[in-house]
């Protein structure tokens, strides 16, 4: 029962080099998410993803694209790395708020992606 | 917008002692509200959660946490820690309508000591 996949869990950048952070949920949540954790700040939103087909901006996108290639994976694109995206990044994906329910939008976390930019 | 504040950026606890962390909301309406432990080099647990009904609610690993409307508070609290506890503690709130994305506090970093 893998959950939150994430890859790749560490990885060395230069400043101007691109790389996409993966992302695959075996929950079959329809929500998906991307959070940057930093020192102080806990956990800010870059991106979201509310089904497949759709991404929405979150509280810090500047610098990032997502693509939500189907209803298990969205993944994270840093088209050109600048220091301050060093950062350790977290995919996490929700069940659905149900009206009545007891489904709560909780999110499922992968183990995160350290990512350094030199 | 909903925000969260964590107002101890670090906590020192001695084991076996009880422990209280708190958490401010802001939040127009009645908000879902979760706390969430972190382990060094992991991914977030989800501790314990409220979105309706009775404010004091229980999660795991002993934990509990109360909502008070009036106080905008949502205090995570535990009457004996273990030295496992220690951890990162972040608490996080979400709207009751729309979508489920969550706005996490800072975090409050727990230190056991023997």
């Amino acid at each position: 029962n893998a959950g939150v996949t994430q890859t790749p869990k560490f990885q060395v950048l230069k400043t101007g080099q691109s790389m996409t952070l993966q992302c695959a949920q075996d929950m079959n949540h329809n929500s998906m998410y991307w959070y940057r954790q930093d020192p102080g700040m806990g956990l800010r939103l870059i991106y979201y993803s509310a089904s497949e087909g759709t991404t929405d901006k979150g509280e810090v996108p500047n610098g990032y694209n997502v693509s939500r290639l189907n209803k298990r994976e969205f993944s994270l694109r840093l088209e050109s790395a600048a220091p301050s995206q060093t950062s350790v990044y977290f995919c996490a994906s929700s069940t659905p708020r149900l009206a009545g329910g007891r489904n709560t939008g909780e999110l499922f976390f992968g183990e995160g992606s350290r990512l350094t930019v030199l | 917008a909903q925000s969260v504040t964590q107002p101890d950026i670090h906590i020192t606890v001695s084991e076996g002692a009880s422990l209280e962390l708190r958490c401010n909301y802001s939040y127009g309406a009645t908000p879902y509200l979760f706390w969430y432990v972190q382990s060094p080099g992991q991914g977030l647990q989800l501790l314990l959660k409220y979105f309706s009904g009775d404010t004091l609610v229980q999660g795991i690993k002993g934990f509990e946490a109360e909502f008070k409307r009036s106080q905008s508070s949502f205090n995570l609290r535990k009457p004996s820690v273990h030295w496992s506890d220690a951890a990162e503690y972040f608490c996080a709130v979400g709207a009751s309508f729309g979508n489920e994305k969550l706005t996490f506090g800072t975090g409050t970093r727990l230190t056991i000591i023997p």
